[in-house]
């Protein structure tokens, strides 16, 4: 079954440093989303992506955060100067449809941040 | 503002059925999903709910009904492996989902 890939599984980082999480969609997938789950929180939509570009923002995905596809395969969120607070699981995830109501989301097995 | 309430936590017995509740008010909806999230991995999809009733899969059911805007998904036999968390979300009229904070089902022997 195709699924959604995540690196790394967990990064440990200091506060004030850059990380890079990556996610391979599932390949005839072409909405992708990051989503972050503070540990024992809901989920939280940070972004959705399309045509090579942003179709959504949240509030949290504030200029701190960026997300690019710098081949055919990856979907990276930079996150530049992180804070305690980023502290989290970030999901992957993709659709092959976005607009439509019939979407559902394939979940990557997620990132888990520590920010110390 | 948008919200999707659910319980916090359910507790059931091996076997037996559960129900859990969700209640939303979006602006506006086109479709409501119900995941299934084990401690520390990611959502997994579950069902999904456009039209007022019920979809049956397996052990597993969901309903839906837009006037009251609520829905249920309906476990029935339940396995020590169904503990979870079951996570409510609504597609919004912008095809944005807003997650419930989910229900913690702890199963008993």
């Amino acid at each position: 079954e195709p699924e959604v890939t995540q690196t790394p599984s967990h990064q440990v980082t200091q506060m004030g440093q850059e990380v890079i999480l990556r996610c391979v969609p599932i390949s005839n997938h072409l909405y992708f989303y990051w989503y972050r789950q503070i540990l024992g929180q809901k989920v939280e939509f940070l972004v959705s992506f399309y045509n090579n570009e942003i179709s959504e923002k949240s509030e949290i995905f504030d200029d701190q955060f960026s997300v690019e596809r710098p081949d055919g395969s990856n979907f990276t969120l930079k996150i530049r100067s992180t804070k305690l607070e980023d502290s989290a699981m970030y999901f992957c995830a993709s659709s092959v449809a976005g607009g439509s109501g019939a979407n559902v989301l394939t979940f990557g097995a997620g990132s888990r941040l520590t920010v110390l | 503002g948008q919200n999707i309430d659910q319980p916090t936590e359910m507790t059931a017995t091996e076997g037996a059925i559960v129900q859990i509740n969700c209640t939303y008010q979006t602006s506006g909806f086109n479709g409501l999903f119900w995941y299934q999230q084990h401690a520390g991995e990611a959502p997994t999809f579950l069902s999904y709910n456009v039209l007022d009733g019920l979809e049956e899969k397996g052990r597993f059911s969901s309903f839906l009904s837009r006037s009251k805007g609520y829905s249920y998904l309906l476990l029935k036999e339940l396995q020590m492996k169904d503990s979870a968390s079951y996570l409510c979300a609504v597609m919004d009229s912008n095809y944005q989902l807003i997650w419930g904070a989910g229900t913690k089902l702890i199963i008993k022997p």
